[in-house]
């Protein structure tokens, strides 16, 4: 079946460094989604990626998508404390009704 | 006001006992999700519906059940049959013309 990774799996970074997380999927997607959540919270939705070599930005945020989606990227911009949480990206393959969720990157920001 | 209701939030049983965690959704999305995270893990599908009155066993389907007889409620029952029942159940929903899902906020099932 159809299996995403992420790496790292835990990343502390210094206030104000860079961050990047990578999603790997086994198969080729038809779209791929990242979320966010904080420590005891639930998932939230960030950003959806359609095309093949497509980037998306917001804020401090970068989404990136492979040309041969297959993978993808999260970066951030001179972290925040507030950017702590742990990044799940989720694709979907298509013909399923179901996403497949990443193993998660858990962000430690240190003031 | 729309979204996902989880209820409780945190829910203690005993070993051998059945428990059912509620999930209701306003937002009119056909589709709806159960998710397992254990401490430090990613989610795990545990069943999907894709429309009233049909569902499907996902990755880690053993020791659960489900029922879609209305549209807006999704509940998950975890039977004695489930051998480590502690964990976050999440419950998700989808718009049948996106792949976004919108979360709940969660039931923290604890088993004694």
């Amino acid at each position: 079946g159809q299996q995403v990774m992420q790496i790292p799996q835990y990343q502390h970074v210094q206030e104000g460094e860079d961050f990047t997380t990578y999603c790997n999927s086994s198969t080729t997607l038809s779209n791929i989604q990242w979320y966010k959540q904080r420590p005891g919270g639930h998932p939230v939705f960030l950003i959806q990626l359609v095309k093949s070599g497509e980037v998306k930005k917001q804020k401090r945020l970068t989404f990136q998508f492979g040309e041969a989606k297959k993978n993808s990227s999260l970066h951030i911009t001179a972290t925040q404390t507030t950017d702590v949480g742990t990044y799940f990206c989720a694709g979907n393959s298509g013909g399923y009704q179901k996403v497949t969720f990443g193993t998660g990157t858990k962000l430690q920001v240190i003031p | 006001d729309g979204g996902i209701t989880q209820s409780p939030k945190y829910l203690f049983r005993k070993e051998g006992q059945n428990v059912t965690l509620s999930c209701e959704q306003n937002l009119n999305h056909d589709a709806m999700y159960w998710y397992r995270q254990d401490p430090g893990q990613g989610l795990r599908l545990i069943y999907y519906s894709q429309i009233v009155n049909d569902f499907q066993k996902g990755d880690i389907a053993e020791g659960y059940s489900v029922s879609r007889e209305k549209k807006e409620s999704f509940p998950l029952t975890v039977t004695s049959a489930q051998k480590n029942p502690t964990a976050f159940y999440l419950c998700a929903s989808r718009a049948t013309s996106t792949d976004t899902q919108y979360f709940g906020p969660g039931t923290r099932l604890t088993v004694l």
